[in-house]
């Protein structure tokens, strides 16, 4: 069974521009979040989406967004990027029938540099 | 206030040996679940244990263990027989509401393990 997929693996941006992460997640995983991981901040959630729809957000301002599409892939976009937004992107899927133990899968991660 | 807080930023332990990662709480739901993750220097986060708020006995999975003590809201993380391979990030985590949360984890600040040979 393939893990979950994150591509880019690296990316490297221009302060100002804006970037499009991918997450795919495991097969009949419904449940894909985001986490933003940097030195300073540690790793912070930014959202989850659950069949196509945002079911939970973090403490992010609006320029980070998201989306999920019907075969549960989803993207986050980063518009007018900053400095601090350098950082590496998790995704996580999990089925989440709604039983507490369930795990969280994560992928290997996007490492956005902005210069 | 931190959720979640690790306060060992970095640890070595001899291979072999059995090591303590520490690791306590903050909430007032009762009803949450407790994970430990290990990310290597690749990145990729591995999980290890989970540990529910109502379970009555200690999670296990092979040589990881969790000493759960609910009333001091921590919940440590014990490796036995420490092995190179094991040198790594390691995150403490927590869901809360169990079963509102969604997907949704806190982490804390992670402790980094080295392994001695």
């Amino acid at each position: 069974k393939a893990g979950v997929t994150q591509t880019p693996r690296y990316l490297i941006k221009t302060r100002g521009q804006q970037v499009t992460l991918s997450c795919s997640p495991i097969s009949g995983h419904r449940s894909v979040s985001w986490y933003q991981q940097t030195p300073g901040q540690g790793l912070q959630f930014l959202f989850e989406y659950f069949s196509e729809t945002q079911r939970n957000k973090g403490n992010f301002p609006g320029r980070f967004s998201g989306r999920q599409f019907s075969n549960s892939r989803s993207e986050m976009n980063v518009s007018t990027l900053e400095l601090g937004d350098s950082a590496l992107y998790l995704c996580a899927s999990s089925p989440w029938t709604g039983g507490g133990n369930t795990e969280a899968f994560f992928g290997q991660g996007t490492r956005l540099t902005v210069v | 206030a931190q959720k979640i807080t690790q306060t060992q930023p970095g640890m070595f332990v001899q291979e072999k040996e059995a090591v303590t990662l520490d690791c306590t709480y903050d909430t007032s739901d009762p009803s949450y679940g407790l994970f430990w993750y290990k990310q290597p220097s690749s990145g990729e986060m591995i999980f290890l244990i989970y540990q529910g708020s109502y379970d009555q006995q200690n999670a296990t999975e092979g040589r990881y263990s969790l000493n759960f003590q609910k009333a001091r809201k921590s919940a440590n993380l014990v490796i036995s027989a420490s092995q190179l391979g094991d040198s790594a990030m390691y995150f403490c985590a927590m869901r809360e509401p169990l079963n509102n949360a969604g997907n949704m984890l806190t982490f804390g600040g992670g402790t980094r393990l080295m392994v001695k040979p």
